[in-house]
């Protein structure tokens, strides 16, 4: 079936080290996303791809970054984590024009 | 502050009992979507509404959006079980960029 797929589900990382969280879709979709979701609270969009256009939102933190190599995949990297970084990130997609968006299972990160 | 504001935050019915969940945005709004949650999970989509005064119906759930485009509800009839998770109003600003409510943690007792 056609979906969204996030991998790690949980992944958990050292204070400081660097951390790559991925996604990948069957449903090429030209837009991308990625949200962050601490625990009741709202998703944050962090940044989106429109094909490989990268939209970085003012207020995300330069520690983190992204890439989408092809229309398929999009990559999370976080340079260095903090403590405050712990939380759920979501990708998800949409079809420019369409803005039904289609989320990913989310990865669980957790910063020690 | 809160672009968008969802109330309430948590609500426990009894099974069979209607509920109402309301999303009410700071500015006009281009595109109004709810969402559901299960806890730990993505993100699944429910309804779309674009124009000011529109209705739409699923199974038992129906959302409304204000003719000013700037308030939502979204309505269960008959509750049960099943409709238990964390509904999330989104909405749309600009082209492509969405933003999120807090969310409304829905529990149906047996």
């Amino acid at each position: 079936d056609a979906m969204v797929i996030q991998n790690p589900r949980y992944q958990v990382t050292q204070f400081g080290k660097p951390v790559t969280l991925s996604c990948s879709q069957t449903l090429n979709h030209n837009v991308m996303y990625w949200y962050q979701q601490k625990s009741s609270q709202a998703p944050k969009l962090l940044f989106h791809y429109y094909d490989k256009d990268f939209n970085n939102e003012a207020d995300t933190p330069d520690n983190f970054q992204s890439r989408r190599p092809n229309t398929s995949f999009c990559f999370l990297d976080i340079r260095s984590p903090g403590l405050g970084d712990a939380a759920m990130y979501l990708c998800a997609t949409a079809r420019w024009g369409f803005y039904e968006q289609y989320f990913g299972p989310g990865t669980r990160l957790t910063v020690t | 502050s809160q672009e968008l504001e969802q109330s309430p935050q948590s609500l426990i019915v009894q099974e069979g009992k209607n509920l109402t969940i309301n999303c009410t945005s700071s500015k006009t709004l281009y595109g109004l979507y709810w969402y559901k949650q299960k806890y730990g999970e993505g993100l699944i989509f429910l309804m779309m509404l674009q124009k000011g005064g529109e209705e739409k119906s699923h199974e038992k759930i129906t959302a409304k959006l204000d003719e000013k485009k700037q308030q939502s509800s979204l309505h269960i009839t008959a509750s049960q079980p099943s409709h238990a998770g964390i509904y999330l109003c989104g909405a749309r600003y600009n082209n492509n960029d969405m933003r999120f409510g807090a969310g409304t943690r829905l529990t149906v007792k047996p």
